[in-house]
């Protein structure tokens, strides 16, 4: 099992632009979500899924939009960078109501 | 509003020395407290999971406690390969899947 898995590791990006952050997960797991993690502040939900077709917004949701086609699969969407968005992403997949898994992360930067 | 608050953000051990890491949570109807070691530059990894007041779970020199207001990280005899950041996240009841973070505290063993 490769659990969950994160691309790219690194990215840069000029104000404005657009790309997605691909997350995926081999455990059969029905709820992934998306975090951001800040220096000083805890991990914040930006967006979350039960299941294939449903998706739902966390705490941080602006700027950010998610599709769940698939239970492996869970993209999440910057529609136009800004420098408030330069941060480390965590995806993280796990049976309902019980632990998260993580993957390694992207650390994104906005210039 | 769910909180949770860890102290302290930084602690710094010798070898051997045991401590004790708290976090404390407001959260209406506690579902499931958690414990996660991140190192870094790498995605949360997953600890222990509290369910109720009073119940304790013990990972070679790792144990966790809950009360109904908090829950402590005993770390007993470290070794520097314990230096780490250790989150804890809280799950309510009224939401089955969805985690809130404290900041985290920042451990350095010293040989």
């Amino acid at each position: 099992n490769a659990g969950v898995t994160q691309t790219p590791k690194f990215q840069v990006l000029k104000t404005g632009q657009s790309m997605t952050l691909q997350c995926a997960q081999d455990m059969n797991h029905e709820y992934m979500s998306w975090y951001r993690q800040d220096p000083g502040m805890g991990l914040r939900l930006i967006h979350y899924s039960v299941g294939a077709g449903i998706t739902d917004q966390g705490e941080v949701p602006n700027g950010y939009n998610v599709s769940r086609s698939t239970t492996e699969d869970f993209p999440l969407r910057l529609l136009s960078a800004a420098p408030s968005q330069t941060s480390v992403y965590f995806c993280a997949s796990s049976p309902i109501g019980r632990e998260q898994y993580f993957g390694p992360g992207t650390r994104l930067t906005v210039t | 509003e769910d909180q949770v608050t860890q102290s302290p953000e930084a602690l710094r051990l010798q070898e051997g020395e045991s401590s004790s890491l708290n976090c404390s949570y407001t959260v209406s109807g506690l579902r499931g407290l958690f414990w996660y070691r991140q190192d870094p530059g790498k995605g949360p990894e997953f600890l222990f999971t509290l369910y109720s007041a009073g119940e304790e779970k013990e990972k070679e020199r790792l144990k966790a406690t809950l009360t109904k207001k908090e829950s402590f990280l005993h770390i007993t005899a470290p070794k520097p390969e314990d230096s780490a950041t250790y989150l804890c996240a809280v799950q309510a009841n009224y939401n089955n899947n969805d985690m809130r973070f404290g900041a985290g505290t920042r451990l350095t063993v010293k040989p």
